[in-house]
Order: structure tokens, then sequence, then C-alpha cells
């Protein structure tokens, strides 16, 4: 399977802990995006990385929220001290240069 | 501002039948990228199409066609003789033009969830 994947698929944490969320994108892609899709809405874009470079980060990335891309690979996003607010779908997407964006099948994270 | 407006929620049809979902969208861009994709109840997005600002050619693939208006600004989806197989909801996005390295983010619509009956 050569497809956009994400770990973990589901994730429970207690309010306050920290979590991390793992993408890995089509190999031959070097942007990758992260968006966030609550209930009975669209996804909402959070952060960019073209290659290893983070390019645009949206307002609704709290300075809670870190994302990560250290070798233009493989991405990380990271949310410390969790609030039930965070409850939500986690989607990574990937795509080529004017390419379109092909997701993954997403990280859900619930905050007890 | 951009934006983008599906308004129906949601729509029932029966097995057979066409159905038609709308896009509005809202941009100050001359060049723009629009896109439709799927979302299961497996709850993974699947992109079906996307066109560019430039291409008003209305497009067909198999049982899919859209329709892009750009003096209405809209483009909507239309499923000829619907399955249950197309249940789920479909979203509509936007995408700005690449301008120095902005990496063309999505904005997508609420999306409109379909339910097909046998």
């Amino acid at each position: 399977d050569t497809g956009v994947s994400q770990d973990p698929r589901h994730k429970i944490t207690k309010r306050g802990q920290n979590v991390t969320f793992r993408c890995d994108p089509i190999s031959e892609h070097n942007r990758l995006y992260w968006y966030r899709q609550t209930l009975g809405q669209g996804p909402e874009f959070l952060t960019y990385f073209q290659n290893e470079a983070q390019l645009e980060k949206s307002r609704l990335l709290s300075d809670r929220f870190s994302a990560e891309r250290p070798k233009g690979s493989f991405s990380t996003l990271e949310i410390q001290r969790t609030e039930q607010g965070d409850s939500a779908m986690y989607l990574c997407a990937s795509s080529s240069d004017r390419g379109e964006q092909y997701f993954g099948p997403g990280t859900r994270l619930t905050v007890t | 501002a951009q934006k983008v407006t599906q308004a129906q929620t949601e729509i029932s049809v029966v097995e057979k039948e066409d159905v038609t979902l709308d896009c509005v969208y809202e941009t100050r861009d001359t060049t723009y990228y629009l896109f439709w994709y799927k979302q299961p109840p497996s709850g993974e997005l699947v992109f079906l199409i996307r066109r560019n600002s430039f291409d008003e050619q209305n497009e067909i693939s198999g049982r899919y066609s859209w329709n892009f208006q750009k003096s209405t600004s809209s483009f909507n989806f239309t499923i000829t003789a619907s399955q249950v197989v197309d249940s789920a909801v479909y979203f509509c996005a936007l995408s700005e033009a690449e301008i120095y390295n902005q990496g063309g983010k999505l904005i997508f619509g609420q999306g409109t969830e379909l339910s097909v009956k046998p």
C-alpha cells in the first residue's frame, strides 16, 4: 500500500497529557499538510510543510501544538497539555508540487 | 477571505435517482483550484476531481459530472443513477494559487451527507 498512512488510528488520553501523532506521506510527495476535523464539519487547515520546512501555520495552531518533518519524509504532530476541545480527527495529506492532496485515514483523538 | 458554502446539509434519494450537490465559493484570487472529495463511513477522504479557475469546461467521469460556472461562483457535482455505495459525505474545497511558496491549503465547505436508499 503506497498511500498516506497515519499512526495511531485512535488515541484516548486524559486531559493534560501530551500526545504525538505520526504521518507517513506518499513517498514521492514533497508537500505534507495537517488538518483537523470535528464532527459534522469540514477539515480545517492546521499547517503545511514543503520538504522539511514548515511554511505556513493556521491561527488554529495554538502554542500547545507543534509539528515537525525532520528529514522531509514523515511528520509528527504533538499536542501538549491536551484539552477536551482538542478532541477531533487529525488528518494528514500529501501532494507533489501543484498536485492534488491525498489524505490518510486520520487519527481520532478523544480527550477525557 | 476565501469561503466555501455547501448549503445542503443532508440529501436523501432512492437508488437510481440523479442527485446534484451544490457548492458556492468566494475568493478574491483570479487563479484558484476547486476540488470535490468523498468521505465514506470509513472516514478516509477520497479525491474525486480538481479544476483550475481557467477551465470552465464541464467534466464527466462515469456517473459523475461537474458543472463549473465562474459567473455564479459555483462548482456543482451531479451523480447520475445513484447507487447505495454513493452514500457518503461529500466535500467541496477551494485552494488559492501558488504564490511565493504558499502551499495551496484547502478550504473546505461543511459537507453534504448523501444517503442513497435501496
